[in-house]
């Protein structure tokens, strides 16, 4: 079945430092990738995705680029503050019996430090 | 517009009762899905319905059960309470459309604040 791995945390950066979060996945054709953000005690928000190979998804400074030939979809993002700490799940979207389902990672934390 | 809202937001129930959750998705979204979230499992899918039909469903026991109404609104309900089913439940809301995952129609789930369901 379709599956998402990424790295585990906590994830600590000072303020302005450079992140990536890795995520690779096991999927049987051609799903859409996606990266969640989850801050305390709030659901998840979409913070960017990408539908087909070579996509990138942006956001709020977060970019993501489909790679399919490593079937890898790591977030990065070039300056980090401390209001990004949250919790970022990566996910993808499969087909399943006449339906789609997001498939999550287990969850990356991360803590910005002044 | 609105979003996708949960009620109720906290929950508190004894082992062996049973429980009701709610989920109202955005105007114009036929599809709902819940998902369990806790600390040791992460996020898992429940199931999925589309226009009053059940269209996918995970790996959880029969105790775990759901139904959508003709306005689309969403009920989950959980029998027989365990501990173990203490959990965030989360409800996401999207357009609905089935077919290749990479048609722009298939993605967009939008995600409610959850009911936290504490089992005693």
């Amino acid at each position: 079945g379709d599956s998402v791995t990424q790295m585990e945390g906590p994830v600590t950066l000072s303020e302005e430092a450079f992140l990536t979060i890795n995520c690779t996945y096991t999927a049987t054709g051609y799903p859409s990738l996606f990266w969640y953000v989850q801050y305390p005690g709030e659901g998840l928000q979409l913070l960017l995705k990408a539908t087909k190979a070579d996509d990138k998804g942006s956001n709020k400074g977060f970019e993501a680029t489909y790679r399919k030939e490593t079937t890898s979809f790591h977030l990065e993002k070039g300056s980090v503050q401390v209001s990004d700490s949250a919790v970022y799940f990566c996910a993808l979207s499969g087909f399943t019996g006449g339906g789609n389902k997001l498939t999550f990672g287990t969850g990356t934390q991360l803590k910005v430090e002044l | 517009k609105a979003g996708v809202t949960q009620t109720p937001r906290y929950l508190i129930k004894t082992r062996g009762q049973q429980v009701t959750l709610s989920c109202s998705p955005i105007s114009g979204h036929r599809s709902v899905s819940w998902y369990q979230q806790t600390p040791g499992q992460g996020l898992q899918f429940l199931f999925e319905y589309f226009s009053e039909t059940q269209r996918n469903k995970g790996n959880f026991p029969g105790r775990f059960s759901g139904r959508q109404f003709s306005n689309s609104r969403s009920e989950m309900n959980v029998s027989t309470l365990e501990l173990g089913d203490s959990a965030l439940y989360l409800c996401a809301s999207s357009l609905g459309f089935s077919g290749p995952p990479s048609s722009p129609l298939n993605y967009g789930y939008t995600f409610g604040s959850g009911t936290r369901l504490t089992v005693v």
